[in-house]
């Protein structure tokens, strides 16, 4: 299995600044990576695939990078929306895909 | 546009049963495999299973092979996960998810419907 570890577990910042998010694998999942944010009450909702491709509506100001082990999540100005858990998610391993176990972002 | 509605969960003892089922809407449900996510309480998600648009490729995650079996009716839109041989591990809410095209990404998300195991 391959294992994600996403660091921060916690991380305060300020609106209208930047934050930075970062997922690391246990072995190479070559660029198929994603990620996911999660506000309370709602099931997660895909912002980023395949490393730094955004889903449908996804604002400009969310953007990923990253291959082979080690990957990040930028939000460029953060938003009063912005504020929830995030987790990452590879592919490579299809069918058994796995998610990082979360960064929750806050107001500082 | 996309709905999923989850419904089926609830409490259940050890070693029991539940089924639990997903209506789908607003796209074309039978050109689309399907898959079962599940969070339990400050855990990260954890992939469950999936099954092909057709249903005829079913796989599972170690955790659940052989205790839990996905399956679909194309006819009426629905996704359906048995459960048997509950543990308390298996205390999440389960979602069902829409595969984005092809790929193992879930870009449409019911809800949820909450399973809770415990004696």
């Amino acid at each position: 299995e391959i294992v994600l570890t996403q660091s921060p577990a916690t991380l305060s910042v300020s609106p209208g600044e930047r934050a930075t998010l970062s997922c690391r694998a246990s072995e190479s999942v070559r660029s198929y990576l994603g990620w996911y944010q999660q506000k309370p009450g709602q099931p997660p909702r895909l912002l980023i695939y395949d490393v730094s491709s955004r889903a449908t509506g996804i604002p400009a100001r969310f953007s990923g990078s990253g291959s082979g082990t080690d990957f990040t999540l930028t939000i460029s100005s953060l938003e009063p929306e912005d504020f929830a858990v995030y987790f990452c998610q590879q592919r490579f391993n299809w069918p058994r895909v796995t998610f990082g176990q979360g960064t929750r972002l806050e107001i500082k | 546009q996309v709905q999923l509605v989850e419904s089926g969960g609830g409490v259940a003892q050890p070693g029991r049963s539940l089924r639990l089922s997903c209506a789908a809407s607003g796209f074309s449900f039978n050109t689309y495999g399907m898959h079962w996510v599940r969070l339990a309480p400050g855990k990260g998600p954890e992939w469950v299973a999936v099954i092909s648009y057709e249903g005829s490729t079913k796989y599972y995650a170690d955790s659940v092979k052989g205790r839990f079996t996905i399956s679909r009716d194309n006819s009426k839109n629905t996704l359906y996960l048995q459960m048997n041989s509950l543990r308390t591990d298996d205390t999440a809410v389960y979602y069902c998810a829409k595969a984005l095209g092809d790929m193992y990404y879930f870009d449409s998300w019911g809800q949820g419907t909450p399973v809770t195991v415990s004696s």
